[in-house]
């Protein structure tokens, strides 16, 4: 059973081009949560996706980011124009299902660099 | 909003030595805490979790008990192994939200030798 997939494990944009992270869910799973960790702090919530649909994007920047979890096919983070600020590492959680009860599974991550 | 803390690492041990890593948090209402580990290269791993005060969570020989008076959930093991080496991570969920929103400390990172 494989687990939460991402790709690529590892990314390198120059400023101002584009970066598109995927996410594949476990098996079953039609929840999606996006989080990102700067250097030296927490994970940080960005958006939370069901299919087709965005539930909470709170946590996204207003410009530049966007997140689609279409009917076929895996989750998609977009970052246009990338700036240095951007560099991170980028995690993807699946789920089961909507509630609190829910248990998060993680993808490793795709460790973002911005030249 | 929440917040989650915890010590800062590397946390070094010997095998067999007892471990605690401090969390607290801070919330509105009683928020579910986790513990994840993070192993080289991979992704984060629900190690344990508590859902109200006094709850005890426990796995592969890891405890933290949810303290209300204190705001706490300390991570402890009384006999650490080279295969625990990894970051450790506290977390809290944001009650009202509907869906389990974490807010995360900053990981702390454990070292176990021979």
């Amino acid at each position: 059973n494989a687990g939460v997939m991402q790709n690529p494990r590892h990314l390198v944009r120059r400023r101002g081009q584009e970066a598109r992270l995927r996410c594949s869910p476990m098996k079953g799973h039609s929840h999606v949560y996006w989080y990102r960790q700067l250097p030296e702090e927490g994970l940080k919530f960005m958006v939370y996706l069901q299919k087709e649909n965005i539930i909470d994007e709170s946590g996204m920047p207003k410009e530049r980011f966007s997140a689609e979890f279409p009917k076929e096919g895996p989750s998609i983070l977009r970052i246009q124009q990338v700036v240095r600020g951007d560099s991170a590492a980028y995690f993807c959680a699946s789920s089961p299902g909507p509630f609190r009860e829910d248990t998060q599974y993680f993808g490793p991550g795709t460790r973002l660099t911005v030249l | 909003g929440n917040s989650v803390t915890q010590m800062e690492g590397p946390v070094t041990l010997s095998e067999e030595a007892f471990l605690t890593i401090n969390c607290t948090y801070t919330a509105t209402g009683y928020p579910s805490l986790f513990w994840y580990v993070q192993y080289p290269g991979e992704g984060l791993q629900l190690l344990l979790k508590a859902t109200k005060a006094d709850d005890k969570g426990s796995n592969k020989g890891f405890e933290a008990t949810y303290r209300k008076e204190t705001t706490s959930f300390h991570l402890e093991k009384g006999s650490v192994q080279v295969s625990d080496s990894a970051v450790y991570f506290c977390a809290s969920d944001r009650r009202g939200t509907g869906f389990q929103k974490l807010v995360f400390g900053t990981g702390t990172r454990l070292l176990v030798s021979p």
